[in-house]
């Protein structure tokens, strides 16, 4: 059964410091990783990943993919409260549908 | 980039009575459009795929008489929930992919929160 794991679930820290999301999956026929980020409405599209070790950058955030250990890992640096959220990893099936992880769920105080 | 629209964003209802949500890709055309439902604090749970001119597929466990799907144009889906209950109350959102684009992310509408008294 194709699965996707976050961690932590949940994570608080203060502004200015650096965050490291994980997300690892299980999934057939893997073609990509999606990462987006959701506050009080809809989860909004952060990155796309089909490639190993190229990393993805926007902003203070990055993002990268591991294929052989079948994982991705989101980094925020320099947090600002407005990172506040969470954070959702997902990877289509086979059918196109949307596995997602469970979310993490980032505080930061000011 | 991508934007997919969701109509209404809240509605309240009482007992027993019907409630549409509708789901459009305002610039790209989306064969496909998927629905989520949302429980506090947890992730996204898809209930049905929603295919342009041909029935959904819906997940298990999700009744399909309950929860009606049409997905009537390249554009626009709706979801029906029917005879809603209190129980039905929840935080519903619809995705797509834009189906003209190789590799495309699916977009998210901004959900809608229904509330069944």
């Amino acid at each position: 059964e194709d699965k996707v794991v976050q961690s932590p679930l949940s994570l608080v820290v203060h502004e200015g410091d650096t965050v490291t999301l994980n997300c690892s999956y299980e999934v057939t026929n893997f073609r990509s990783l999606l990462w987006y980020k959701q506050e009080k409405k809809a989860p909004t599209f952060l990155f796309m990943l089909t490639s190993s070790g190229i990393e993805k950058k926007s902003g203070r955030l990055s993002s990268i993919l591991d294929k052989k250990e079948l994982f991705s890992i989101l980094n925020i640096t320099a947090t600002q409260t407005g990172d506040s959220a969470v954070y959702l990893c997902a990877a289509p099936s086979n059918t196109g549908k949307l596995i997602f992880g469970q979310g993490t769920t980032l505080q930061v105080k000011p | 980039g991508a934007v997919v629209s969701q109509h209404p964003s809240r509605v309240i209802c009482k007992s027993g009575t019907s409630v549409k949500i509708e789901c459009r890709s305002l610039d790209f055309q989306a064969t496909t459009m998927f629905w989520y439902r949302q429980f506090p604090k947890k992730s996204l749970m898809l209930m049905a795929t929603s295919n342009e001119g041909s029935k959904a597929t819906y997940e298990q466990g999700v009744e399909k008489d309950k929860f009606l799907i049409n997905h009537a144009s390249l554009t626009l889906s709706t979801l029906t929930v029917t005879s809603a209950h209190p129980e039905d109350s929840s935080f519903y959102i619809c995705s797509a992919r834009d189906a003209g684009t190789v590799n495309s992310p699916l977009h998210f509408g901004n959900g809608t929160r229904l509330t069944v008294t």
